[in-house]
């Protein structure tokens, strides 16, 4: 079972490049997750999708979009990337809102 | 707002021995959810134990238990018996009826052979 699935696992990026992270999950699961992890601190929600053509905004969205076209993928966007962007990303999904997630390996982000 | 406050930055127990980590939350809602997610060095999460508000009854999984007290908006964790394997951070976490899950900042916990 592949379950969540991000690429890549490692980026470097200039400032004011844009990228995108990619996500995706094979559980049919509706809810979906963006997180940012910052040394040291916990985890904070960006943007969440409870389905298909369904977004909405997290925490900190600030500087990121986000799409969910299908089930399975919910890439992230950073548009003109910044210092304060460098973090780790973790993406998740849950079958519902209150059900546990589960979270793909992560993607370490420097913005340079 | 909702908040999760993690008192305890880094802690110590003696492998075999018990450890309590400590979380508190504050939500206005009356229906929600906490958990509890490792996190070892691998940087997976992963989920340890999910209370439902709504029950009083503590959760408990193998050697990892709650002490939810929902009057005092307090949700601990206590493992059993530590192992090796447990040490990690560990991250708790409170989600409201609105889908937004908030986590803590975190504990550290070191198992000491």
């Amino acid at each position: 079972n592949a379950g969540v699935t991000q690429t890549p696992k490692f980026r470097i990026l200039k400032i004011g490049q844009s990228m995108t992270l990619q996500c995706t999950q094979d559980m049919n699961h509706n809810y979906m997750y963006w997180y940012r992890q910052d040394p040291g601190m916990g985890l904070k929600l960006i943007y969440y999708s409870v389905g298909a053509g369904i977004t909405d905004k997290g925490e900190v969205p600030n500087g990121y979009n986000v799409s969910r076209s299908t089930t399975e993928d919910f890439p992230l966007r950073l548009e003109l990337a910044a210092p304060s962007q460098t973090s780790v990303y973790f993406c998740a999904s849950s079958y519902s809102g209150n059900q546990p997630q589960h979270f793909g390996d992560g993607t370490r982000l420097s913005i340079l | 707002a909702q908040t999760v406050t993690q008192s305890q930055p880094e802690m110590s127990v003696q492998e075999a021995e018990t450890v309590t980590l400590s979380c508190t939350y504050d939500t206005s809602e009356s229906d929600y959810y906490l958990f509890w997610y490792k996190q070892p060095p691998s940087r997976q999460m992963i989920l340890v134990i999910r209370q439902e508000a709504y029950k009083q009854q503590n959760a408990t999984e193998n050697r990892f238990s709650v002490n939810f007290q929902k009057a005092a908006k307090s949700f601990s964790l206590k493992i059993s018996d530590s192992q090796l394997g447990d040490a990690a951070m560990y991250f708790c976490a409170s989600m409201n009826r609105d889908d937004k899950i908030i986590f803590g900042k975190g504990t550290r916990l070191h198992i000491l052979p």
